[in-house]
C-alpha cells in the first residue's frame, strides 16, 4: 500500500527558504517508472504543478517559479524533498506530494499525500 | 504553458443525477488528459487517467472521454460521497496544468 506523508515548518517568513519533506512507503524511489511530485494549492484555488523527481535522478521544475524550486531525494529513507528559496506571501499554501506513475502514455499523480499547510508571514 | 478551462466552475445537482463535467485545453493535448476528486478536507484522489482509463478502486459510475483539446467527466448517478471538486490535468507537456476545478454541489 503506498502512502505518502509531507512534513514542513508551518510559518516562515519572506525571503526565507521553504523546505518540504515528503516520506513515503509502499514503493521505492530508485524503481524504473516511479517518481515523485510536488503540487501546491492556495486556500480556495487551485491546484499548480511545481516539480517532480524520478526513479533516475532527473528533476523537472515548472518554469514559473524560475529557479527557486529545487527537489530531491533520499533513496535510502525513502525520502522526497522541495526546497523552495526566497519565499513571500504569494507562497501560501498547501503542499502535496504525490506519487506518480509513468509509462509510455502515462503520466499520473496515482497517491497523494495529505498536504501540508505553509503560510509565509512576517 | 497549456491553459486548461473547466466548465462549469461549479453545477448544483441532485442524488441519481447524470452529470458532465468539461474540460478544454488551450491546444491539442492527445488524449493525455487525468482527473481527480477533491473533497472538502482537502484529500485528493485520482480518478481517471488518459482520458478514459478508470483508477483500480473507482466505481464505474465514473467515465471519461474526449479527443483533440475537449475532454469531459460523467457521473452517471450521483452518489452523496461524489460532491466535491474535479479537476482536470494535462500532461502532453510541461508545465503540466491542472484546470481550475469544478465543485459539483447538492441541489
Amino acid at each position: 500500500q503506498v502512502t505518502l506523508k509531507e512534513s514542513g515548518p508551518g510559518i516562515l517568513q519572506p525571503s526565507h527558504t521553504l523546505s518540504l519533506t515528503c516520506s513515503f512507503s509502499g514503493f521505492s524511489l530508485s524503481t524504473y517508472g516511479m517518481g515523485v511530485s510536488w503540487i501546491r494549492q492556495p486556500s480556495g484555488k487551485g491546484l499548480e504543478w511545481l516539480a517532480s523527481i524520478w526513479w533516475n535522478g532527473n528533476t523537472y521544475n515548472n518554469p514559473s517559479l524560475k529557479s527557486r524550486l529545487t527537489v530531491s531525494k533520499d533513496t535510502s529513507n525513502n525520502q522526497a524533498f522541495l526546497k523552495v528559496t526566497s519565499v513571500d506571501t504569494a507562497d501560501t499554501a498547501t503542499y502535496y506530494c504525490a506519487h506518480t506513475r509513468y509509462s509510455s502514455y502515462i503520466h499520473y499523480f496515482d497517491y497523494w499525500g495529505q498536504g501540508v499547510m505553509v503560510t509565509v508571514s512576517s | 504553458d497549456i491553459q486548461m478551462t473547466q466548465t462549469p466552475s461549479s453545477m448544483p445537482a441532485s442524488l441519481g443525477e447524470r452529470v458532465t463535467i468539461s474540460c478544454r485545453a488551450s491546444q491539442g493535448i492527445s488524449n493525455y488528459l487525468n482527473w481527480y476528486q477533491q473533497k472538502p478536507d482537502g484529500t485528493i484522489k485520482p480518478l481517471i487517467y488518459y482520458t478514459s482509463n478508470l483508477q483500480s478502486g473507482v466505481p464505474s459510475r465514473f467515465s471519461g472521454s474526449g479527443s483533440g483539446t475537449d475532454y469531459s467527466l460523467t457521473i452517471s448517478s450521483l452518489e452523496p460521497e461524489d460532491f466535491a471538486m474535479y479537476y482536470c490535468q494535462q500532461y502532453d507537456s510541461s508545465p503540466w496544468t491542472f484546470g481550475g476545478g469544478t465543485k459539483l454541489e447538492l441541489k
